[in-house]
């Protein structure tokens, strides 16, 4: 059963423009949710979270959204640069359940110049 | 700045070899992680520990255990290499700040089981 899923496998964007990464998920329970970004050969870099007692969370760039009633999150990335073509897991967790990530399959997002 | 580091970037074994896969953390957490990560699978658990000798089953144990003698150091450990461990590698550190709790991950190790 996968409590979190990202069900668009890939993104393809003109840079400059808007990437809107999509994340939902099952478990009720979740209440902190993360974002990494992943290069091919390298490990996942954080990149922003949000607690499930925020709706929005802003980073430069980029800025996650969160619905907890339509128990989905989104990661919005603005303007667009070339160096994010990457892919991008979404996680969650459970506050007290000694932080284990549970983690999206991904999707890989290619920012054309 | 966090640092995760892993014994190796590139291991190729041989069927039956036992593996050590090493994964070193600087900045005393308690914490660590151990995933692998297949292409389409994303990053699935297969164990962690919260204290020194300490540990827990994650999502995928099956064929895998792990060791913690030292806080800083979390050794995954194949007892019988097979073609289906063939994988990326990946350990994390979990950091807990006032506001966040952000894993942080190390570069990963390619295993090739052949």
């Amino acid at each position: 059963d996968q409590q979190v899923k990202q069900n668009s496998p890939s993104l393809s964007v003109q840079e400059g423009r808007i990437s809107i990464l999509n994340c939902d998920y099952t478990n009720s329970m979740f209440d902190y949710f993360l974002w990494y970004k992943k290069y091919p050969a390298e490990g996942p870099t954080f990149l922003i979270s949000i607690s499930s007692i925020k709706d929005k969370n802003e980073d430069g760039r980029f800025t996650v959204f969160l619905n907890k009633s339509a128990k989905h999150l989104s990661l919005h990335i603005v303007p667009s640069q070339p160096g994010d073509s990457a892919v991008y897991f979404c996680a969650a967790s459970v506050a007290g359940a000694n932080s284990k990530l549970t983690f999206g399959k991904g999707i890989t997002l290619s920012v054309r110049p | 700045d966090v640092k995760v580091t892993q014994s190796s970037r590139y291991l190729v074994k041989r069927t039956g070899e036992k593996v050590f896969l090493e994964c070193v953390q600087d900045m005393d957490h308690e914490n660590m992680f151990w995933y692998r990560q297949d292409p389409g699978l994303g990053l699935r658990l297969i164990y962690f520990s919260y204290d020194v000798k300490m540990k827990e089953k994650g999502d995928i144990p099956e064929g895998y255990s792990v060791s913690r003698e030292k806080k800083e150091r979390f050794s995954l450990i194949l007892e019988s290499a097979s073609t289906n461990q063939t994988s990326m590698y990946l350990c994390a550190s979990l950091f807990r700040g006032y506001w966040t709790t952000t894993q942080y991950f190390g570069p990963g190790t390619r295993l090739t089981v052949l």
